[in-house]
């Protein structure tokens, strides 16, 4: 199974900061890789896919990059509601993998 | 709008088979750009992909799981469902259903169930 590496595993930012989160996969996955955002007690919500199309109503300071086996979701500009755990999933091959999260947490 | 709706029971005894279902609203599920998925996230850990389906039975499974979970599609009903068997605490988790929507040569859930927790416990 691929493993998905995400860093920092939790950081403390501040609203207006600049956030990157890192995925890093144990081979090569094109760019076959999504981006999730889970607020505590919700299901996830999907920002990102194809590691860097936008979902429908994600707001544009979210974007990804990113091809083979490291790949990059940014929040250009931190904003109060999304403070929240993101996750990244390959779906390149089976089984699907998740990276650990990363928890954004208020400074 | 398509929406999912897990149901099943809340509490589940170990060594039994834990049995959920999602039911699909708001569109079809015997459509050819959809998959349909299980993923659980037990209390204050990570997400695990358990398996997905595709409306004509063909099934994926997560190979820590496989020699116990059973994922089927009814589409007369709008459902698809989950069987986990041979429970243990190590299962207790809030389970959630999703559409995976093929987009290009990827893919994505793009759509989940609010999730349903599942306890196993005697």
């Amino acid at each position: 199974a691929i493993q998905m590496t995400q860093s920092p595993s939790s950081l403390s930012a501040s609203v207006g900061d600049r956030v990157t989160i890192t995925c890093r996969a144990s081979q090569g996955i094109r760019n076959d890789l999504g981006w999730y955002q889970q607020k505590p007690g919700k299901a996830p919500k999907l920002l990102i896919y194809a590691a860097s199309s936008l979902q429908s109503g994600v707001p544009s300071r979210f974007s990804g990059s990113g091809s083979g086996t490291d790949f990059t979701l940014t929040i250009s500009s931190l904003q109060p509601e999304d403070f929240a755990t993101y996750y990244c999933l390959q779906d390149y091959n089976y089984p699907l993998t998740f990276g650990q999260g990363t928890k954004v947490e208020i400074k | 709008q398509l929406q999912l709706q897990e149901s099943g029971p809340g509490l589940v005894k170990p060594s039994e088979t834990l049995s959920l279902t999602c039911t699909v609203s708001g569109g079809s599920i015997s459509s050819s750009s959809y998959y349909w998925g299980w993923i659980r996230q037990p209390p204050g850990k990570g997400l695990e992909w358990i398996g997905s389906i595709y409306y004509s039975g063909s099934t994926y499974y997560n190979p820590s799981l496989k020699s116990r979970v059973t994922i089927s599609v009814d589409t007369s009903k709008n459902q698809f469902s989950l069987k986990l068997s041979s429970v243990t605490a190590a299962d207790t988790a809030v389970y959630y259903c999703a559409r995976f929507v093929i987009v290009a040569l990827s893919g994505a859930f793009d759509i989940w169930g609010q999730g349903t927790m599942v306890t196993v416990s005697s």
